[in-house]
């Protein structure tokens, strides 16, 4: 099972707003509506910020959103402030037959 | 309040057989719905799911990693175990271990433990 693929890096300043995408295939992405994402500061645990691809846990700031289109899902920050400066992953269910979950290849956030 | 703290070895030699334990709190793996999962990052690099069990046992393994994987529970010690056999400086990463969001049947990974350092070297 492959990596999704995400862009190695997305900036903006801020009060900006910045889209990541997250390419799949028809096998994860595209065949189900569990793609959550996930942001992670420098020497840090990853923090859940999106699940089922567009829903917000409690306590996540509602300038997160999530979006999917086909294999593609997306995660837009608003409202861009310096504490987004962040690596973001995205992560698909694949399946039990095969591994189960598959994460991103990551995204650096920087605010200019 | 919900936490998760992965322990082991900081360093182990090729070939080795390496154990983690994650300890938990604030929640039962007896509780229908619920799971662990083991998500590691090499230094610079992404996140890879290994592996999950849940509250009735099953397991699921990374297919690329199968064979040398093998997580366990603890329902009496709140632990989940992971053991990764025949390690190689590849394997070189911080392990995470982490909760299946309980409403979504495990569809999320809603809380995260601080992850531990495991440098493979000789």
């Amino acid at each position: 099972q492959s990596a999704l693929t995400q862009p190695a890096s997305v900036s903006g300043s801020p009060g900006q707003s910045i889209t990541i995408s997250c390419t799949g295939t028809s096998s994860d992405v595209g065949s189900y509506n569990l793609v959550s994402w996930y942001q992670q500061h420098p020497g840090k645990a990853p923090k859940f910020m999106i699940y089922e691809g567009s829903k917000r846990p409690s306590g996540v700031s509602n300038r997160f959103s999530g979006s999917k289109s086909g294999n593609t899902a997306s995660l837009t920050i608003s409202g861009l402030q310096a504490e987004d400066e962040a690596d973001y992953y995205c992560c698909s269910y694949v399946g039990i037959t095969t591994s189960l979950w598959v994460f991103g290849t990551g995204t650096k956030v920087t605010v200019l | 309040q919900v936490t998760l703290r992965e322990s082991g070895p900081a360093l182990v030699k090729p070939t080795q057989t390496l154990t983690l334990t994650c300890t938990f709190s604030g929640f039962s793996l007896s509780t229908g719905g619920m799971c662990v999962s083991w998500i590691r990052q090499p230094p610079g690099k992404a996140l890879e799911w290994l592996a999950l069990i849940d509250w009735d046992d099953d397991k699921y393994y990374n297919t690329s990693l199968k064979t040398r994987l093998t997580i366990s529970k603890d329902t009496s010690k709140n632990q989940v175990v992971l053991k990764m056999t025949n390690m190689d400086p590849v394997d070189t990463a911080s392990y995470y271990c982490a909760r299946g969001r309980l409403a979504g049947r495990c569809d999320a990974f809603d809380i995260w433990g601080q992850g531990t350092m495991v440098t493979v070297s000789s």
